[in-house]
This record gives C-alpha cells, sequence and structure tokens, in this order.
C-alpha cells in the first residue's frame, strides 16, 4: 500500500547531540512538510519542500535542518537540540499542496 | 500563527450520541478539512470542503461551512468507541498555498 513512513518511531537523544529523523513516501508526491507537535497542541508546520524547492517557515528556528535528497526522501535535522525540542515530529506529503495531506506515523523525539 | 480555533477544547459523550464540534478561522480561504489523530499517532485525513461548499457528507460525518461566518462544523453521527480521538481542522488560506493551518483541536472521548 501507497504511505507514508518515518523512522525511528521514537528517538531518544542527548542535550546538544545532532540528530535525524527520516521521512519516506510510496505515493510520488510532490509536496513533503515537516511539522512539530508539542503535547496536546496542533501540529506546527516548520517547513516543506515542493519538489526541491524548500519553503522555510519565518518562525523555525534555525536549529532546524532539511534536505530532500529525492522524491521519495526528506529528512529533518537538529543540530543542537534542547529540551524544548521533545516532542511529536510529523511528516507529511501532498500531490500538489493545499489539498489533503497524507501523515506519517511521527517519530517522537526525547532530549535527555 | 494559528488560523483557526475549536471549540470545545474537549468532548465527552455517551456511545451512540452525535458529537458536534466547531473550527472558527480568520482569514478568508480556500478550502477547510478535518483531520483525526488518535494518541500517539500521525494525523488522519477525514473530509475537505471547499469555499465554495456549504455543506458535505462522509459515512457518518457531515461538515458544514459558513464562509459570512468563517466557521465550520464536524458532526460525528451515531458515536463508537473507536471514534475517541483528537479532530482538528485545517485550512488552506489561498488558492496554490501549498500549506494548511491547523486549528487548536477538539480532545472527543467517546464512553462505552
Amino acid at each position: 500500500d501507497a504511505m507514508v513512513i518515518q523512522n525511528p518511531r521514537y528517538q531518544v537523544t542527548q542535550f546538544g547531540k545532532p540528530v535525524t529523523l527520516s521521512c519516506s513516501q510510496t505515493l510520488n508526491h510532490n509536496v513533503m512538510y515537516w511539522y512539530q507537535q508539542k503535547s496536546s497542541q496542533a501540529p506546527k508546520l516548520l517547513f516543506h519542500y515542493y519538489d526541491k524547492d524548500f519553503n522555510n517557515e519565518a518562525d523555525t528556528p534555525d536549529n532546524f535542518q532539511s534536505r530532500r535528497p529525492n522524491t521519495s526522501f526528506c529528512f529533518l535535522d537538529i543540530r543542537s537540540p534542547g529540551l524544548g525540542d521533545a516532542a511529536m515530529y510529523l511528516c507529511a506529503t501532498s500531490p500538489y499542496g493545499g489539498e489533503t495531506q497524507y501523515f506519517g506515523p511521527g517519530t517522537r523525539l526525547l532530549v535527555l | 500563527s494559528q488560523q483557526g480555533e475549536e471549540d470545545p477544547q474537549a468532548l465527552s459523550i455517551q456511545e451512540g450520541e452525535n458529537a458536534t464540534m466547531n473550527c472558527s478561522y480568520k482569514t478568508s480561504i480556500n478550502n477547510l478539512q478535518w483531520y483525526r489523530q488518535n494518541s500517539g499517532r500521525g494525523l488522519v485525513h477525514l473530509i475537505l470542503i471547499r469555499s465554495n461548499e456549504r455543506e458535505k457528507h462522509s459515512g457518518r460525518l457531515r461538515v458544514t461551512l459558513d464562509t459570512s461566518k468563517k466557521s465550520s462544523s464536524l458532526l460525528i453521527t451515531a458515536s463508537r468507541a473507536a471514534d475517541t480521538a483528537s479532530y482538528f481542522c485545517a485550512t488552506e488560506r489561498n488558492f496554490g498555498n501549498e500549506k494548511l493551518t491547523f486549528g487548536t483541536g477538539t480532545r472527543l472521548t467517546i464512553i462505552p
């Protein structure tokens, strides 16, 4: 089945130690999104790619970076995680943006 | 910034009853979508309603949109225990915007 896959499902890292979260899709969608979601809050968009074009949200900290080496994969890099970065990170895709988004199961990040 | 606010923040009803959730937004939109999120999981798309539509149905779901009041409602009829989840509205502000802005969510609990 076509889907959005996130690995790992749970990630534990140490304060200040770089961490990479990955997302892959078999839907062949043009747009890929990264959201941060903290407990009992709405998902907050960090950035998105439309094909190879990167779009950063104005309030996304520089500590967060992203790479999309090909259509199928997208990575979220957190260069120096702080305690406040502990959250669920959600990857989503959309065929051409603004329409239905298809979410992965999320990666829960814990920072010690 | 968050576009939508949902009301109520939390709702508990008996199984078999109907559940109604409301979403209000601030700016004009191209479409409005509803998503469900089970605890600790990704979001699942439920229904999309466009700005020129007033009502849409999908199974036990009924969504209305009132663009003059900048509000939408989601009705779940004959609720089931499996409907227990958080429900988010999300808006696409302009056609081709590529982004959705999520509301604050309603936590729905169905009591068996």
